[in-house]
């Protein structure tokens, strides 16, 4: 079973802080993704990376950065904490040779931010 | 304007209804269309892709409607187990998107 696994469930930080979220995959997956999901909006793509070393913007990536220097891990990161970026992260992963619309996600860290 | 737009719902049916869900999409040039489903407080798992052509898997029935620019998604015989909050996805310029879900409830 593919297996993503994420560095906390839950996580609280004080307006300003720098903040890194881990994401780990075990199955040597290409693609990787960070979302965030708010109430009545949905899932909303932060970054998405295909390869090491690489990352693309998604829809909001605004406050946010990302680092991929190995394959099997995506880090997001806040560069300064803001109230309005208090959300529900998921990461998520997908192979290039199967199913590239088959996303499987970790179980999410809940940011709060005070 | 959200790309993929659906009811939020909730629906609350009983045990063996049929119940029937529509998401409708903003993008003509989108390539493919998914269901997936979300657990109370767990992370989304893909349930099924949907084809014009129509795609069944046991008690789920998917459909794509390109002309209207619709996707369907009906449960026959619900189950407790269905309850769970259900996203309408678009392929997109190799991105998904997200719709922002359907509750659903069944209820003995």
């Amino acid at each position: 079973d593919v297996k993503v696994t994420q560095s906390s469930r839950y996580l609280v930080k004080r307006t300003g802080e720098k903040v890194f979220l881990e994401c780990v995959q075990d199955m040597d997956h290409e693609n990787m993704f960070w979302y965030r999901q708010d109430p009545g909006l949905g899932l909303r793509l932060i970054y998405f990376s295909y390869d090491v070393k690489m990352k693309e913007k998604g829809d909001i990536p605004e406050g946010y950065s990302v680092s991929r220097e190995k394959k099997e891990r995506f880090s997001l990161i806040l560069e300064s904490a803001s109230t309005n970026q208090t959300s529900m992260y998921l990461c998520a992963s997908s192979s290039l040779a199967g199913k590239p619309f088959e996303q499987y996600f970790g179980p999410g860290t809940r940011l709060t931010v005070t | 304007r959200k790309e993929v737009e659906q009811d939020p719902g909730p629906f609350n049916v009983p045990e063996g209804a049929t119940v029937a869900f529509n998401c409708t999409y903003s993008n003509s040039a989108s390539q493919s269309f998914f269901w997936y489903r979300q657990d109370c407080r767990k992370e989304p798992k893909l349930l099924m892709s949907v084809y014009s052509s129509g795609n069944e898997d046991g008690r789920f029935t998917a459909q794509l409607n390109r002309a209207s620019q619709y996707i369907s998604l009906l449960i026959r015989d619900s189950k407790l187990s269905d309850s769970a909050t259900y996203l309408c996805v678009e392929e997109y310029g190799n991105k998904l998107v997200f719709g922002a879900g359907t509750i659903l409830r069944v209820k003995s």
